[in-house]
């Protein structure tokens, strides 16, 4: 099983629609949850973090957290042409762990 | 200034060459990162290092060197490397090694090995 599971995607929404981003992990005991986005030829950048059960909310970007279930999302809303990139949900443990990330596309 | 500067950006070399990639952060972090990104796989943690020790070592094959002369610095030395060492280095730093530690990325150096 792998440490943290995401679905490659490609994963198509048409502009102002709603993308949900899903990512599971194996390690109940981790305690931190990142969501990061990558352009295409560019580094990863840091657009989420969550510690805590529930939802957390940051302008268009909301990240959710069921550690019973050993999962996390993360919901765009209104989405548009620039989100289009892969988004990597990363677990911390003594560094963190990616997952493969899941490539999104917002249609125009 | 971004936060975590990484040079060079691209880089070819031929499998009997030496080189060493750098990564500088200016963001007060007690802990840097090298991460090994290939096409279609997750990314890869190689060396983590806390106040200029080594604390993780991902089974990487020795033509790899870490080096963290101080917290603000953390160079990769390269050796022998293979063909299939082409990828993308990507240096990180984060306030503590583990925890509630968000990383920052530097823009990665471009690895190609001919």
């Amino acid at each position: 099983q792998k440490e943290v599971e995401q679905n490659s995607g490609p994963l198509s929404v048409p502009e102002g629609a709603i993308a949900s981003l899903n990512c599971t992990y194996s390690d109940r005991g981790s305690q931190s949850f990142f969501w990061y986005r990558q352009y295409s030829g560019k580094s990863p950048e840091l657009i989420m973090s969550i510690y805590s059960n529930g939802d957390k909310e940051d302008g268009r970007f909301t990240a959710q957290l069921n550690k019973a279930s050993q999962y996390v999302s993360l919901l765009i809303r209104d989405s548009q042409p620039s989100d289009s990139a892969t988004y990597l949900c990363a677990v911390d443990r003594r560094a963190l762990t990616f997952g493969s990330g899941t490539r999104l596309q917002v249609q125009p | 200034e971004t936060g975590v500067t990484q040079t060079p950006r691209h880089l070819v070399m031929g499998m009997t060459n030496k080189k060493s990639l750098k990564c500088e952060q200016h963001l007060g972090h007690n802990a840097m990162y090298w991460y090994k990104q290939s096409a279609k796989k997750p990314l890869e943690l190689m060396f983590v290092y806390s106040l200029e020790e080594r604390v993780e070592n991902n089974s990487v094959p020795s033509r790899f060197s870490p080096e963290c002369p101080n917290s603000s610095h953390l160079f990769l030395h390269l050796h022998t490397l293979q063909p299939e060492d082409s990828a993308l280095y990507l240096c990180a730093s984060s306030p503590e090694p583990q925890g509630k530690a968000e990383a920052f990325f530097g823009q990665g150096t471009r690895l190609t090995v001919v």
